[in-house]
Parts: C-alpha cells; structure tokens; sequence
C-alpha cells in the first residue's frame, strides 16, 4: 500500500551496529504498528502506538526501541543488532475499526 | 481473540471463484470476522471484514454463516495475480490493543 512507506527496504548489517527502520503514511491514521515476520512464524507485534504520546510494547519488545516523531512517523531502532534479528520488518498503520494497513516491509540481515 | 481454522491449501482455476473457507467455533458475540492477504514477502493486505451480516467490496464478498460460527471469502473471479496466503482473523474491533494474530492461513494458488 503506497500509503505506508518505509524504509530502507532492504539492509545488511553487522552484529553490534545500530540499526534504524523508518515507516510513514499519508493515511491520516492515528494508531501505528511495528511488527516482524520469521519464515513459519507468522507476524509477531514488536510495539505498537495510539498516538504521539503514546507508546507501548508489543509480545517482543526486547532488544528494539521505538520513536513516535509525528503522527505519521514511527521509527523502529535496534540499538545493538545480532544475527536472530534478520528478519522481515512490517509497519501498519489503522484506523479506530481497527483495519490495519501495511507497509511494503524491510529485508533486515544481520552478520 | 477467537481461534480460528483454516484449510492448509487450496487451488482455483483462473477465471472461476475461489472460495475460502474458515471455521470459528468460539467467536463471541462483538468479535468481527477479518480477512488479510499476503503475497509472497509483500505486506498483508486487508481485504474484508465483517460482524454478522454478508459484505462484499470490490475485491471480495464475505459470507458469515447465521450461527456466526464459520465464514467463506469469496473471490468472485480469480487472477494469477490471487495467489496468495489468506488469513482468516477473528478478534474485537475497535478495542484499545491493535495486536492482530495471524495464524497459518490458507495458500491459494490459481493456476491458468
């Protein structure tokens, strides 16, 4: 959905290094979502926020730390990045029904 | 949330409707049926929702079955461009934790 963008989409990284992932959309929405996909695990929420002020932990928090600069920013950063990190990263956005729309994803591997 | 089963695979003829089905034997009463999609490594896509009634859109119709117990995703006119995983959701609309959980889900593959 072009409406959600992120960035970049695609990254190679080393063990150690800091890491930043950065979603936007047009949509308007207030709620935003960060999540992450592992091959037969299906998509695990990391955190999520309802609005600028407003930030909470998903079920795997651990290890990433999140910064609502805007209502149509929501950045996700890996302070210290290690190999069980690669991933694919999902952002979404919803409105108060709840839809969630998501972002194109980052391909993140971690050496 | 309720849980919810869906078959592992299925196949559809291009040109012809897939339908997909989902049983929910433990939806409660204000949980809605939700429908997402996602093509291989792409983010999933909404498609369709609904509490009780049928609804349709322009990608999809959803019949709910009267007991709210089971429900079909009907794609009236499949594409190669279908293929896709789709997961049936059950959950509370519009509470105050977003979280969706997304199960195995169904792959769809049309073929020409």
């Amino acid at each position: 959905d072009a409406d959600v963008t992120q960035t970049p989409r695609n990254r190679i990284t080393k063990t150690g290094k800091r890491i930043m992932l950065e979603c936007s959309q047009t949509k308007g929405h207030d709620r935003m979502y960060w999540y992450r996909q592992d091959p037969g695990l299906g998509l695990r929420l990391i955190y999520y926020s309802f609005d600028v002020k407003d930030i909470n932990k998903g079920e795997i928090s651990d290890g990433y730390s999140v910064s609502r600069q805007a209502q149509a920013k929501f950045s996700l950063s890996l302070e210290s990045a290690i190999p069980n990190q690669t991933a694919l990263y999902f952002c979404a956005t919803s409105d108060l029904v709840d839809t969630q729309y998501f972002g194109p994803g980052t391909r993140l591997t971690v050496l | 949330d309720a849980k919810t089963t869906q078959p592992t695979s299925m196949d559809c003829a291009e040109g012809r409707a897939a339908n997909l089905p989902c049983n929910h034997s433990t939806i409660s009463g204000n949980e809605y049926v939700y429908w997402y999609r996602q093509i291989h490594s792409q983010g999933p896509q909404y498609i369709i929702h609904g509490l009780k009634n049928n609804e349709t859109n322009e990608m999809a119709s959803l019949i709910i079955t009267e007991d709210r117990k089971s429900s079909t995703l009907i794609l009236p006119h499949a594409t190669l461009r279908d293929t896709a995983v789709y997961y049936c959701i059950v959950r509370a609309g519009g509470t105050s934790y977003g979280k969706l959980t997304f199960g195995q889900g169904t792959i769809l593959t049309v073929h020409p």
